[in-house]
């Protein structure tokens, strides 16, 4: 089975400092990972995913996440933050044996970023 | 080029009624999956879809829920006598097809929101 983890609930940053959103997943095998945003009344926009190659995977409005194996984390983070990132973050895995081609999703993040 | 399209974005039912879902998916992809979100919870898988085809339905409540992706048309999720407990708001997502085997993202529609009085 395949799960993922988003530990914080919500995460609060100020405009012009770093993000990072955290994401810790568990698959039998090997994983493909996402980052989904999603605004209020809105359906999820994507971000970016992992796949293979890089560790450092650049996605959308500059968010940026690295893949860690050994400590089966992906966690998504941006150098400066903007108030308009402000929304709800959530992170996916996809087993790559047997794990078909459902997303299993986090719980979701919720970033505030302030002035 | 028109993304996931979805409707009704909002729908209300009563006790016992059907609701019916459609999901028109992004032109030029084949794979159609429904994802169920409760209030602050997380999207869960229900179905994924392909033309005529249901592919993993191992989300799927075993009773009442049902779901179609026909030749010619949307997609549709059904919900027959629906109860309280259904009220969620229910995302629709498509993918093109991978020839190569590794996943293409999904994108998503705007949702449905389900209110079951």
């Amino acid at each position: 089975a395949q799960s993922v983890a988003q530990p914080e609930d919500q995460v609060n940053v100020a405009e012009g400092n770093p993000l990072t959103v955290k994401c810790t997943y568990s698959v039998s095998g090997n994983p493909y990972l996402f980052w989904y945003v999603q605004y209020p009344n809105r359906g999820l926009q994507f971000l970016l995913k992992y796949i293979t190659g890089d560790n450092l995977v650049k996605g959308s409005y500059g968010f940026e996440a690295e893949f860690n194996k050994s400590q089966t984390s992906f966690h998504l983070k941006k150098p400066s933050a903007l108030v308009s990132d402000s929304a709800l973050y959530f992170c996916a895995v996809r087993d790559r044996a047997g794990g078909g081609n459902k997303l299993t999703f986090g719980t979701g993040t919720q970033l505030k970023v302030e002035l | 080029n028109a993304g996931v399209m979805q409707n009704p974005r909002h729908l209300v039912r009563r006790r016992g009624q059907e609701a019916r879902l459609r999901c028109s998916p992004m032109k030029g992809h084949s794979h159609v999956y429904w994802y169920r979100q409760l209030p602050e919870e997380g999207l869960k898988f229900m179905v994924y879809l392909q033309k005529e085809n249901i592919i993993d339905e191992s989300g799927m409540p075993k009773e009442r829920f049902s779901a179609e992706f026909p030749k010619e048309g949307p997609s549709i999720l059904r919900i027959q006598q629906v109860v309280r407990g259904d009220s969620a708001a229910y995302f629709c997502a498509s993918s093109p097809l991978s020839g190569t085997g590794v996943p293409n993202e999904q994108y998503f529609g705007p949702g449905t929101r389900l209110t079951v009085t």
